[in-house]
């Protein structure tokens, strides 16, 4: 089983919203990973958890605000988004940061 | 800087011909290599990896692709398309000791007519 949850799967808010984007996964993997996609582009590489401390900030923006509270859940707090941050969220989760990279479905996010 | 480029943005085909889709990556230390495929819709889905080995890895539904390490290659191919495999196609490197980071090619839209 190589599957990695996410909810919601869309999210609509607005600039002062505050919301949560949630990932889950089961197969005992120790390093978890967010991702942005904007439509027809790679995903871009936001933030890395390796067993269970953040290892990697790709130079995000405070209003993005990622959480982990244990080795199977990773969360992305979001705070006075930009209409500009409308994208799809993807998780990922690998065994170790040197593994294979297994995706979820996403959250389609739209900032108002 | 460390990038993956991959030829063809937009690649169309019809039923039943040959595909090759090329990927190059600029990092001189070891990596692994993958091919991901994102169907209409769906989401990121591995279709093959590289680790180490023998260089002519096959994946799932009828892809291989070939590490060619001279050449910092790492070519997808399928004998014969289908109108199924109409979707984006990236290729993605992971450096070792880059702690996870995946750096992604610009990725290349498969459009294959029936």
């Amino acid at each position: 089983d190589t599957e990695v949850t996410q909810t919601p799967k869309h999210l609509v808010m607005g600039m002062t919203n505050k919301k949560s984007l949630k990932c889950e996964q089961h197969m005992g993997h120790r390093a978890m990973y967010w991702y942005k996609q904007k439509a027809k582009k790679p995903p871009e590489l936001m933030f890395v958890y390796s067993y269970e401390k953040l290892s990697i900030n790709e130079s995000v923006p405070s209003r993005f605000s990622p959480e982990c509270p244990n080795s199977s859940l990773l969360n992305l707090h979001l705070h006075a988004l930009q209409p500009e941050d409308s994208a799809l969220y993807l998780c990922a989760s690998s065994l170790t940061v040197q593994e294979t990279q297994y995706f979820g479905p996403g959250t389609r996010l739209l900032v108002l | 800087a460390q990038s993956v480029s991959q030829h063809n943005h937009h690649v169309i085909l019809s039923e039943a011909a040959s595909l090759e889709l090329g990927c190059n990556y600029s990092y001189g230390g070891t990596v692994n290599l993958f091919w991901y495929v994102q169907y209409p819709g769906q989401h990121l889905q591995l279709l093959l990896k590289y680790f180490s080995g023998d260089p002519l890895v096959k994946g799932i539904k009828g892809f291989e692709a070939e590490f060619i390490k001279s050449k910092f290659s790492f070519n997808l191919r399928k004998p014969s398309v289908q109108w199924s495999d109409t979707a984006e196609y990236f290729c993605a490197v992971n450096p070792y000791n880059q702690g996870g980071k995946l750096i992604f090619g610009q990725g290349t839209e498969l459009s294959v007519k029936p």
